[in-house]
């Protein structure tokens, strides 16, 4: 299984909602990947999770919470959004680095589109 | 951090070779990767270098010049399905090497 799955696939949300976005992977990867991507943007990292614990915050507003809940899933809790956080938000795992023969490359889930009304 | 640039529009005929630069500047260097986008899916791994040279798979070919920061992905025989977006990434030290920056991304057109 080399698939990363994220749900929802769309959601739409009001500013004062809370909801959850999901990823799951399968292939024993260690570490996992929150961006945002904005239309004709490159993806931007939000947090890394190696080992089920936060490495990297890329100084993201409190209102986006990551959760490493074991090491197949990763959440991503929203609450009291703002528009312009509507993006394509993507998930990704990769083997946890050092100590991989390989390149470590990061495979990508299919996204949840995210609409902030 | 990190400074990548890219064009960001090509366009190319089917059938044809297209190549695509990247040039970065970092302040720690881990590997340096190519990913296709198709619109509204998400990006796909394509290639990876983290030695000077080239990487050769299929109709793709990856170079990496590390002390120029300077990168390329080598596209051959051009088919319509190549249309995509192409982002050059840096992989740094950060949080144990695992952080990736993309560059803007380079719109492919691939013209009959």
């Amino acid at each position: 299984d080399t698939e990363v799955t994220q749900t929802p696939k769309h959601l739409v949300m009001g500013m004062t909602n809370k909801k959850s976005l999901k990823c799951e992977q399968h292939m024993g990867h260690r570490a996992m990947y929150w961006y945002k991507q904005k239309a004709k943007k490159p993806p931007e990292l939000m947090f890394v999770y190696s080992y089920e614990k936060l490495s990297i915050n890329e100084s993201v507003p409190s209102r986006f919470s990551p959760e490493c809940p074991n090491s197949s899933l990763l959440n991503l809790h929203l609450h009291a959004l703002q528009p312009e956080d509507s993006a394509l938000y993507l998930c990704a795992s990769s083997q946890e680095l050092p100590g991989t023969s390989g390149s470590g490359e990061q495979f990508f889930g299919p996204g949840t589109r995210l609409t902030v009304l | 951090g990190q400074n990548i640039d890219q064009p960001t529009e090509m366009t190319a005929t089917e059938g044809a070779i297209v190549q695509i630069n990247c040039t970065y500047q970092t302040s720690g260097f881990n590997g340096l990767f190519w990913y296709q986008q198709h619109a509204g899916e998400a990006p796909t791994f394509l290639s990876y270098n983290v030695l000077d040279g080239l990487e050769e798979k299929g109709r793709f070919s990856s170079f990496l010049s590390r002390s120029k920061g300077y990168s390329y992905l080598l596209l051959k025989e051009l088919q319509m399905k190549d249309s995509a977006s192409y982002l050059c990434a840096v992989r740094d030290f950060t949080g144990g090497g695992n952080k990736l920056t993309f560059g803007t991304g380079t719109q492919l057109k691939v013209e009959l």
